[in-house]
């Protein structure tokens, strides 16, 4: 069974730029999930979707952040403009049922680098 | 602040010896725990959780030890391998299964 993929692997950007993080669930998985890893810290939860539709993103700042499911199978973050403060590996996890079903099978994705200059 | 934390962050232990990772929380409310193993580039991997009203559980060369009195849970590794190195974070879930993790221990396997 294929992995949680996403692209690109690593980005490098200057502040006030944008860009746009992709993810491909697990097929078949409902619930999707946005993190931020900032070095040296655990992964904090950005957006939680179920299928095309948002669960929770009480922790997006939504200022500069913003995330789509649209067909309820991939999806992309995007930050505009993006700080410094931004520069972290940003994950994407999935889970095969619906919001409610344990954390336990969350998936996790190899992530996106991004530095920002 | 954080509500999960952890005592170390890094460890060094010899291959063979035996591993044991700790983790404090401050949430008396959280329904379970999760133990996740980060290998660099990668994202986080499940190694093993336990309920609340569980003391312990066992793994494959993994056991989880639950303190609720001190609020502090433990990853036991036996016979740690150069595969073993890795981060190690201890999550805790609440209420719609949201997932909130501690800031995370380095393992770093001596051959």
């Amino acid at each position: 069974e294929a992995g949680v993929a996403q692209s690109p692997r690593y980005k490098i950007i200057e502040k006030r730029q944008s860009v746009a993080f992709w993810c491909n669930p697990i097929s078949g998985h409902a619930t999707l999930y946005w993190y931020q890893q900032i070095l040296g810290q655990g992964p904090k939860l950005l957006i939680q979707f179920q299928n095309n539709g948002v669960v929770d993103d009480s922790q997006l700042p939504k200022d500069r952040f913003s995330a789509e499911r649209l067909k309820g199978v991939d999806s992309t973050l995007k930050i505009q403009p993006a700080k410094l403060e931004d520069s972290a590996v940003y994950l994407c996890a999935s889970t095969p049922g619906y919001a409610g079903t344990g954390a336990s099978e969350q998936f996790f994705g190899p992530g996106t680098r991004l530095t920002v200059l | 602040g954080e509500s999960v934390g952890l005592h170390l962050p890094t460890l060094s232990v010899q291959e063979g010896d035996n591993s044991i990772i700790n983790c404090a929380y401050s949430n008396s409310a959280s329904d379970y725990f999760i133990w996740y193993k980060q290998e660099s580039g990668k994202g986080p991997q499940f190694i093993i959780d336990i309920r609340s009203n569980m003391d312990k559980r066992q793994g494959q060369r993994v056991t989880v030890l639950l303190n609720k009195t001190v609020k502090h849970l433990s990853l036991q590794i036996a016979a740690t391998q150069p595969g073993d190195s890795a981060v190690y974070f201890c999550a805790e879930v609440r209420g719609n299964e949201k997932l909130t993790f501690g800031t995370g221990t380095r393992l770093t396997i001596i051959p």
